[in-house]
């Protein structure tokens, strides 16, 4: 029962390169969510998808693309690295049941990638 | 935007105190969740709260949720060692959701 995975767990990279960090999660839940955590800053959304082909903006997208060709699946590619996006960077996942007002599922987190741009 | 701050942004305390953290929003909020975080690790859902007024409790940890639903605040009972890690509040919808900065808690033997 592998859960919610990622992979690589640590990257080391450089300015300007293309990154992809993977996302995995095994219970077939619709939404997938992509954070990042900086100190001071809690966690920030990145993007989120409510299901597979279906993608949107969080709070932080620039500079990060993310697709949701299968339901099991959620990468997040930075294009041109940059100094910036250091961080640890969290993929979570939530079913999508309608629950009673206000009341949502919870979300499991992956391990977190720690990801340095050198 | 909505806004969520979490106060303190440390606590140290000795084994056996108790221990308190508080999510405050300028706006109403819909619901509150509160996840721990150990160190090196990732985070873990606790509760969540969506009524006001909202009170539960998990063993020695106690949640509630403000009557305007604009706050929350999370309750530790004699802390243990096992409690040391970051407490994180988050509230909103899919499309939105808001984390807390957290409070990281030192609990010294």
């Amino acid at each position: 029962d592998a859960g919610i995975t990622q992979s690589p767990r640590y990257k080391i990279t450089e300015t300007g390169r293309q990154v992809t960090l993977m996302c995995h999660q095994t219970w077939s839940h619709s939404y997938m969510f992509w954070y990042r955590q900086d100190l001071g800053h809690g966690l920030r959304l990145i993007y989120y998808s409510a299901a597979a082909d279906i993608t949107d903006k969080g709070e932080v997208p620039d500079g990060y693309v993310v697709s949701r060709s299968k339901t099991e699946n959620f990468p997040l590619t930075l294009e041109s690295a940059t100094r910036s996006q250091t961080s640890v960077y969290f993929c979570a996942s939530s079913e999508s049941r309608v629950l009673s007002s206000g009341r949502r599922n919870e979300q499991f987190f992956g391990p977190g990638t720690r990801l340095t741009v050198l | 935007g909505q806004q969520v701050m979490q106060i303190p942004q440390y606590q140290h305390v000795q084994e056996g105190e108790d221990f308190t953290t508080y999510c405050n929003s300028s706006t109403t909020l819909s619901n509150i969740q509160w996840y721990k975080q150990r160190p090196g690790g990732h985070p873990v859902f606790l509760i969540q709260l969506v009524k006001s007024g909202e009170v539960k409790k998990q063993k020695r940890l106690t949640f509630q949720f403000g009557e305007a639903k604009k706050n929350s605040s999370l309750h530790i009972t004699a802390t243990q060692t096992t409690d040391v890690g970051t407490y994180f509040c988050e509230s909103g919808g899919y499309n939105k959701l808001i984390f807390g900065a957290g409070t990281r808690l030192a609990v010294h033997p």
